[in-house]
């Protein structure tokens, strides 16, 4: 099985759509990640989390909210989605030792008409 | 603020040619660097990272890379290019300088092809 895991691997939805992202991990890691990718412009932090009761903004979090439910599941919602927002979502999970590497899962593409 | 810039966005070399990939990065103290590889349809896999010490690492797969500090560059490479290592390659730095855990600020990422 992988480390981790987001369901559903694939989504088309129309603009207004309220959609929710869900990633579990299985190796125990206090810290999780949501980035996005585009063409070009690499992986983008949208939010992080370094346990259950932190959780914290990254880079580009205007539009999405996340819920930590547990040290192993952490879910990304889209309220109200917007094309401008399709792209390749990747959850990753790392230690809590600095400077571990991050493992990411298999990303979830998302497209919104 | 912590930048990587990777200036290939496409390469395309032949099976069993050397193969080189750029990376540049700004940071304001002793980075952490990182080479990931994406396959098609697949999440992002680690090939190798340099914390500190030897400059130059071995990763995974038969890739290397170079830390050059006076370049600041961490370019990534492999003797024999094999046709399976065609896929996008992304280059990261981190931690942040507000030590905030290890978050990572990724290039754009460049994407190979292998010619048989």
């Amino acid at each position: 099985d992988a480390d981790v895991t987001q369901t559903p691997r694939n989504r088309i939805t129309k603009t207004g759509k309220r959609i929710m992202l869900e990633c579990s991990q299985t190796k125990g890691h206090d810290r999780m990640y949501w980035y996005r990718q585009d063409p070009g412009l690499g992986l983008r932090l949208i939010y992080y989390s370094f346990d259950v009761k932190d959780i914290n903004k990254g880079e580009i979090s205007d539009g999405y909210s996340v819920s930590r439910q547990a040290q192993a599941k952490f879910s990304l919602s889209l309220e109200s989605a917007i094309p401008n927002q399709t792209a390749l979502y990747f959850c990753a999970s790392s230690s809590g030792r600095s400077n571990q590497p991050q493992h990411f899962g298999d990303g979830t593409r998302l497209s919104i008409l | 603020a912590q930048s990587v810039t990777q200036p290939d966005i496409h390469i395309t070399v032949s099976e069993g040619a050397s193969l080189e990939l750029r990376c540049n990065y700004s940071y304001g103290a002793t980075p952490y660097l990182f080479w990931y590889v994406q396959s098609p349809g697949q999440g992002l896999q680690l090939l190798l990272k340099y914390f500190s010490g030897d400059t130059l690492v071995q990763g995974i797969k038969g890739f290397e890379a170079e830390f050059k500090r006076s370049q600041s560059s961490f370019n990534l490479r492999k003797p024999s290019v094999h046709w399976s290592d065609a896929a996008e390659y992304f280059c990261a730095v981190g931690p942040a300088p507000n030590n905030a855990g290890n978050m990572l600020t990724f290039g754009g990422g460049t994407r190979l092809m292998v010619k048989p």
